[in-house]
This record gives structure tokens, C-alpha cells and sequence, in this order.
């Protein structure tokens, strides 16, 4: 069954550093999305990407992060200047590999990469 | 902004009975809903969904009822496993016209099924 996958599993860096985080949606996917999880709290939406372009993106998602599709099939997310409070849990996802609102609504998760910033 | 509420943080349930998740929403422009499970160190795993024209899905031993004019949803299992144990969370979605389909999620209901 196909599926997101994520990489690393796992990225440790120091305050200040450039950190890029990795996924491969789903071939056939046509709508891509980045989520984080601090612990303890609830998922939260970062930012959509549509079309080889950014649909929508939260507060969070400020100048210091940013996404891009540099091939036909990674999806990643770069933060350029860590900070501590940027540590969680990052989720990709994407949706819409066939036609109608149910497919491009139904989101499916990758793995996850657990964020540290020390 | 808590637009998506999950008020249980935990039930605990015996085997073979069935398990009620709660979820009440307070955007009227949610216009599809999702339920996820999720393991530690995993992502979520889609469930089942249900559009905002609906008020019942049945999925195998999962069934979602969606009130819209009490902007509740519930998510029955029955019978329960204990492998069903594992934090649900609820989800909804607003496109508002465009070509962005996000999602917002509750802050998500431990489940325990007891053998």
C-alpha cells in the first residue's frame, strides 16, 4: 500500500542552524501539507502546497521556514535558523490522488521526523 | 483558538463493549471530518470520514454521526479490541473555496481497551 515516508527519522541540531526536513508523498498526490506536534499539545497546520505553490500557511510558519518540490517527488520543509521552541514532532502529509472532495479531504501522515534543537 | 474540541482525554473501556469518542467543532464552515488514530512514534492513520452533507458513515466496526446542528461528531466503535487502544483524534476540514484542504485537529482522546 503506498505511503508517506519521512526522513530522518530523527535530526538533532544546535540553536542556529539550517535543518531540512524530508518526505516523499504519495505518487499520485497532488496536494502536500506540513504539520508539527510539540509535546503534549495538540497537531498544528504549518503550511499547503498546491501546484507548485504555497495554498495557505499558518503563523507559524514564518520567514524562517519555507517548503519546495525541487523534483516530481520529494516534499520538504527547511528551517533556516533554529530555535528551541521549533522542537516536535514534524508531519507531512499529502491527499488527492484521484478525483472528488473525498480524496484531496483524506490526508494520509507520514512517519514523522522528531526535531530537537539544543 | 480551540475550533475543534475533544474534551475526554482518556477512555477506558472492556473488550467487546463499545467505545464512544466525543468531538464538538465551533467553525460552521467545516465542511468535512476525519477521524485518526495514532500509535506512539507514528503518524496519524486515517479512519474514517464523514462529509458535512452526512450524518452517518459506517466503516466495518467504525461508524461516525455527525449532528451539524449541535457541531458534534462521534466516533462509535463495537465491538472494541484491545489493539484499537491508541489516541483518536478528531479532525475537520475547511477549503473555503480555494485549493487548500487543511486540517484542524483536537488535541486527541486516549483510548484503552481492556481484555
Amino acid at each position: 500500500e503506498p505511503e508517506v515516508t519521512q526522513t530522518p527519522s530523527h535530526q538533532v541540531t544546535q540553536m542556529g542552524q539550517e535543518v531540512i526536513l524530508r518526505c516523499v508523498p504519495i505518487s499520485n498526490h497532488l496536494y502536500f501539507y506540513w504539520y508539527r506536534q510539540i509535546l503534549g499539545q495538540k497537531v498544528e497546520f504549518l503550511v499547503s502546497f498546491y501546484n507548485n505553490e504555497i495554498s495557505e500557511k499558518s503563523e507559524i510558519f514564518d520567514d524562517q521556514f519555507s517548503v519546495e518540490r525541487p523534483d516530481g517527488s520529494n516534499f520538504t520543509l527547511k528551517i533556516r535558523s533554529t530555535k528551541l521552541e521549533d522542537s516536535a514532532m514534524y508531519f507531512c502529509a499529502s491527499s488527492g490522488g484521484a478525483i472528488g472532495e473525498k480524496a484531496k479531504n483524506i490526508q494520509y501522515f507520514g512517519a514523522g521526523t522528531r526535531l530537537s534543537v539544543l | 483558538d480551540q475550533q475543534v474540541k475533544q474534551n475526554s482525554p482518556s477512555l477506558s473501556v472492556q473488550e467487546g463493549r463499545i467505545s464512544i469518542l466525543n468531538c464538538d467543532y465551533t467553525n460552521s464552515m467545516f465542511d468535512y471530518f476525519l477521524w485518526y488514530k495514532k500509535y506512539p512514534a507514528e503518524g496519524p492513520t486515517f479512519l474514517i470520514s464523514i462529509s458535512s452533507i452526512k450524518d452517518k458513515n459506517e466503516d466495518g466496526r467504525f461508524t461516525v454521526f455527525l449532528n451539524k446542528s449541535a457541531k458534534h461528531l462521534s466516533l462509535h466503535i463495537v465491538p472494541s479490541q484491545p489493539g484499537d487502544s491508541a489516541v483518536y483524534f478528531c479532525a475537520a476540514s475547511d477549503r473555503g473555496g480555494g485549493s487548500n484542504y487543511k486540517l484542524t485537529f483536537g488535541k486527541g482522546t486516549l483510548l484503552t481497551v481492556n481484555p
